[in-house]
């Protein structure tokens, strides 16, 4: 059983296109996120959902737009695409034990969606 | 400067050598600390967390220092299998579960 799956693996695209990448995870975490990996390998935070919650919204521009139905979901839906956008775009979710501290037990990252804009 | 700071190599080593990666972090309020290990063109896995006390899983041990901030991960007895880049996790613990991710380390070994 794949714990954190995205969707599409591969994408390519025009620019102007819009599209939208899928993410779920089976490991009942509560906290979910989008990373982004540029052509430098350099690991990003984009997103965070705590419990279906927006709590990080880092610099990003506003033609990416997060969805998370439920916290089981995390979707991203990107407009006007634009060649910059190229990268890979990572899926992960943890799990944080709240009540005395809040512990932060690392992340279990999707397998990646490799947009290329063309 | 970058909130955690790796060595981006590359490592180049021989089977069997032993190799120690550093991380530096700049936010003492960081209560969580990870090594985590990217294979070409797959995703990020956890590799292990680092707790004050150090910790070792086989071949691997990893030190947290505190009062210096820094982060280490020693590999002994390199396996070809080890070549990868290694990320250095950096956490503070907060309802917004955000982490940081260094640049990155890579290390081959070769036979």
């Amino acid at each position: 059983d794949t714990a954190v799956s995205q969707t599409p693996k591969y994408l390519v695209t025009q620019m102007g296109n819009d599209k939208s990448i899928k993410c779920e995870q089976n490991l009942g975490h509560d906290t979910m996120y989008w990373y982004k990996q540029d052509s430098k390998k350099f690991l990003k935070i984009m997103f965070s959902y705590n419990n279906k919650e927006l709590i990080i919204n880092e610099t990003v521009p506003n033609r990416f737009s997060p969805k998370s139905p439920d916290k089981a979901h995390l979707n991203l839906h990107i407009n006007s695409l634009e060649l910059g956008d190229s990268a890979v775009y990572f899926c992960a979710s943890s799990r944080s034990l709240t009540g005395q501290g809040v512990v932060d037990y690392g992340y279990t990252f999707g397998s990646g969606t490799r947009l290329t804009v063309v | 400067r970058k909130e955690v700071e790796q060595d981006p190599g590359p490592f180049n080593v021989p089977e069997g050598a032993t190799v120690a990666f550093n991380c530096t972090y700049s936010n003492s309020a960081s209560q969580s600390f990870f090594w985590y290990r990217q294979d070409c063109r797959k995703e990020p896995k956890l590799l292990m967390s680092v707790y004050s006390s150090g910790n070792e899983d086989g071949r691997f041990t990893a030190q947290l220092n505190r009062a210096s901030q820094y982060i280490s991960l020693l590999i002994r007895d390199s396996k070809l299998s080890d070549s990868a880049t290694y990320l250095c996790v950096v956490s503070l613990n907060t309802n917004a579960g955000k982490s940081t991710f260094g640049d990155g380390t890579t290390l081959t070994v070769k036979p």
